[in-house]
């Protein structure tokens, strides 16, 4: 079935560094990606959404690009802040079945000063 | 703009009482509807969708139900609560198939 591999667990930071957050999927066809972001006690937010036409979305300075041909869509971020301390799942969902978003198992980054 | 609201915010259940609670969204016609269940430090997992009034397909039942009985409202239900059932409940709408879901304030259950 259709589903994404996420890093899962905890990830913990230093302000400043690079922010880098891996996602694969598998699917029949061509899917949508979507990253979304859930700080503490609040629902998630949609923070990135892939393209068709490669083109790079961006988001409170946090990135991700589509790359068909390594079934990837990682979220990066050049430097770290305090803020971006949150639950980070990577969602898949294919384009015309109107029900299931299938969520990775979450990733929890914590940046510190 | 679009906004969804859930209820009650929080509730604090015994085991083996009834629940039911709500979502609803406003602005936005013929949305395609979800339920999701968060256990604490847990992942999201789909319950329910919704693509029309009077439409609920079960993704995971959990012992538990759900009902559209209007454009803009969800209902998630069930008879007979389980500690297991403790945790958080989002709602979420999406303007059609394959894209994003937006997601509601949520209702934190407590069962004890």
């Amino acid at each position: 079935g259709d589903s994404v591999t996420q890093t899962e667990g905890l990830v913990t930071l230093t302000e400043g560094l690079p922010v880098m957050l891996n996602c694969t999927y598998q699917s029949t066809y061509s899917p949508f990606l979507f990253w979304y972001v859930q700080h503490l006690n609040e629902a998630p937010k949609l923070l990135l959404k892939s393209f068709t036409d490669n083109k790079r979305p961006e988001h409170q300075g946090f990135h991700a690009t589509l790359h068909k041909s390594s079934s990837s869509f990682h979220l990066q971020k050049s430097s770290a802040q305090l803020s971006d301390s949150a639950l980070y799942y990577c969602a898949l969902s294919l384009q015309g079945t109107g029900s299931k978003l299938s969520f990775g198992k979450g990733a929890k980054l914590t940046v510190s000063p | 703009a679009q906004t969804i609201h859930q209820w009650p915010v929080a509730e604090i259940k015994a085991v083996g009482s009834p629940l039911s609670l709500g979502c609803t969204i406003k602005g936005k016609s013929s949305p395609n509807l979800y339920w999701y269940w968060q256990a604490t430090g847990g992942t999201l997992q789909q319950l329910f969708y919704s693509i029309t009034v009077g439409q609920v397909e079960s993704v995971v039942q959990l012992n538990l139900s759900a009902s559209r009985p209007k454009d803009d409202q969800f209902i998630l239900s069930t008879e007979k609560l389980l500690l297991s059932h403790s945790g958080f409940y989002l709602c979420a709408w999406s303007p059609g198939g394959g894209y994003e879901q937006y997601f509601g304030p949520g209702t934190r259950l407590t069962v004890l």
